[in-house]
């Protein structure tokens, strides 16, 4: 079947532009997550989905950045005033549940903040 | 905050070499997962380990989760140029912390 899809593969924008990066899970999976990845680097955990809410939202490094998921298949993830610091690879995975059930993560969206 | 640290975070060797990369954390995790990451693609996991002690194999790579679940290492035997690309534990605590990765180039 059809893995996690992202959207943009690349997206190029100017400093303080906003920005909407897209994720469609994998089908009946209720939890879905978003990283960032920064060259060199990990993953870094942003925000966890279960359903429609977001179950934890404590990995979004400030009031700039927000996602949501309101009929709890597709997520967007937002970012304002764009700083050339939050270019990176924007990482979407969902999961059956949370917990230890496998995360199956999609390409990403490489963001570029010029 | 809970960290994990890999190391190293790049290594090149011949094909046919052993070796082994480690991921050490002053937290315990719930448990700890293994991922295989290509240039464009996102992360896909290996392996998950859960209890202290544990070794688990698949196929040429050998996973082992520390006594006191703070730490694990990977060994791989007999690296194959197919084996290329970066390594990443990850550690569930409620969320799952990543390790910086372990870039690995296996030469023909």
């Amino acid at each position: 079947g059809a893995g996690v899809s992202q959207t943009p593969s690349n997206k190029v924008t100017e400093k303080g532009k906003y920005v909407e990066l897209r994720c469609d899970p994998i089908s009946g999976h209720t939890a879905l997550y978003w990283y960032r990845q920064s060259l060199g680097q990990g993953p870094e955990f942003l925000i966890y989905f279960q359903g429609t809410g977001a179950a934890d939202d404590s990995g979004l490094p400030n009031d700039r950045f927000f996602a949501v998921r309101p009929e709890g298949s597709v997520s967007t993830l937002k970012i304002q005033r764009t700083e050339r610091g939050d270019s990176a690879v924007y990482l979407c995975a969902s999961s059956l549940g949370g917990g230890l059930n496998e995360q199956y993560f999609g390409p990403g969206t490489r963001l570029t903040v010029t | 905050t809970q960290l994990l640290e890999q190391s190293p975070q790049f290594l090149s060797i011949q094909e046919g070499e052993n070796l082994t990369v480690y991921c050490n954390s002053s937290s315990v995790f719930s448990s700890l997962q293994w991922y295989r990451q290509e240039p464009g693609e996102g992360p896909v996991l290996l392996v998950t380990v859960v209890t202290g002690g544990e070794v688990k194999k698949l196929k040429r790579l050998t996973f082992q989760f520390g006594d006191a679940r703070k730490d694990s290492s990977l060994h791989i035997t007999a690296a194959q140029p197919g084996d290329t690309g970066l390594y990443l534990c990850a550690g569930e605590g409620g969320k799952l912390i990543f390790g910086q990765g372990t870039e690995l180039s296996v030469k023909p």
